[in-house]
């Protein structure tokens, strides 16, 4: 099956350590995305890769890290420095050209 | 820089009944718009793509339409499920976004509720 995976599906930390989410795609897209989603808010765009080691901030780019090593695998690290870790991250990925944005199933992170 | 609105934010409507949920955008330059439905704890899922040289799209009861020049969009769901029951997203594909070229900007969705 062809699709994005996201783990693990639930993460817990305490406040102070670093975190890494996991994603995968088998799509072959160039360009894959990293979001936040809190309750009331619309999605945000964290950080963002259009192709193998390169990948630019979004709105809301600190206290977080990316890398983007192979095309399949862009993990996310959440620093000891974002100061409001706790939240639902999705990640994304997408085609060529102006094509369909897929998603994820998630993680929600839980930092006390 | 582009806002994506959804009126209402939540919908309640009882099962076999047709529906629209609106989406406007204040920037009409856009590449595409994509609906998306979001159930409770879970991902996106998309359910229809509009590039800007297009009116509409339908996949099944689902329908969308693009009007580009007054920045507005509807999904409209015939005969109406209780398994319709979710959170619906908007988002517009733009130049720029503010989070960088060619992103997409979502709007804050709306939480349709169809009753049994």
């Amino acid at each position: 099956d062809g699709g994005i995976t996201q783990s693990p599906k639930y993460l817990f930390r305490k406040e102070g350590q670093n975190v890494t989410l996991s994603c995968e795609q088998n799509l072959n897209h160039d360009a894959m995305y990293w979001y936040r989603q809190d309750p009331g808010q619309g999605l945000r765009l964290i950080y963002y890769s259009q192709i193998v080691n390169d990948f630019q901030k979004g709105d809301i780019a600190e206290g977080y890290s990316v890398s983007r090593e192979k095309k399949e695998s862009f993990p996310l690290t959440v620093t000891s420095a974002q100061k409001n870790p706790t939240a639902f991250y999705l990640c994304a990925s997408r085609g060529t050209g102006f094509s369909e944005q897929y998603f994820g199933p998630g993680t929600r992170l839980t930092v006390t | 820089k582009q806002e994506v609105t959804q009126i209402p934010a939540a919908l309640s409507v009882p099962e076999g009944e047709n529906l629209v949920l609106n989406c406007s955008f204040t920037d009409s330059a856009i590449y595409n718009l994509q609906w998306f439905r979001q159930d409770p704890g879970k991902g996106l899922t998309s359910l229809l793509l509009i590039q800007s040289s297009q009116r509409e799209q339908t996949s099944g009861r689902l329908n969308a339409s693009l009007d580009k020049s007054s920045g507005r969009s509807t999904l409209y769901i015939a005969a109406s499920q209780p398994g319709d029951s979710a959170t619906y997203l908007c988002a517009v594909r733009t130049p720029y976004s503010g989070a960088g070229s060619y992103q997409l900007t979502f709007g804050k969705g709306t939480k349709l509720s169809v009753i049994p």
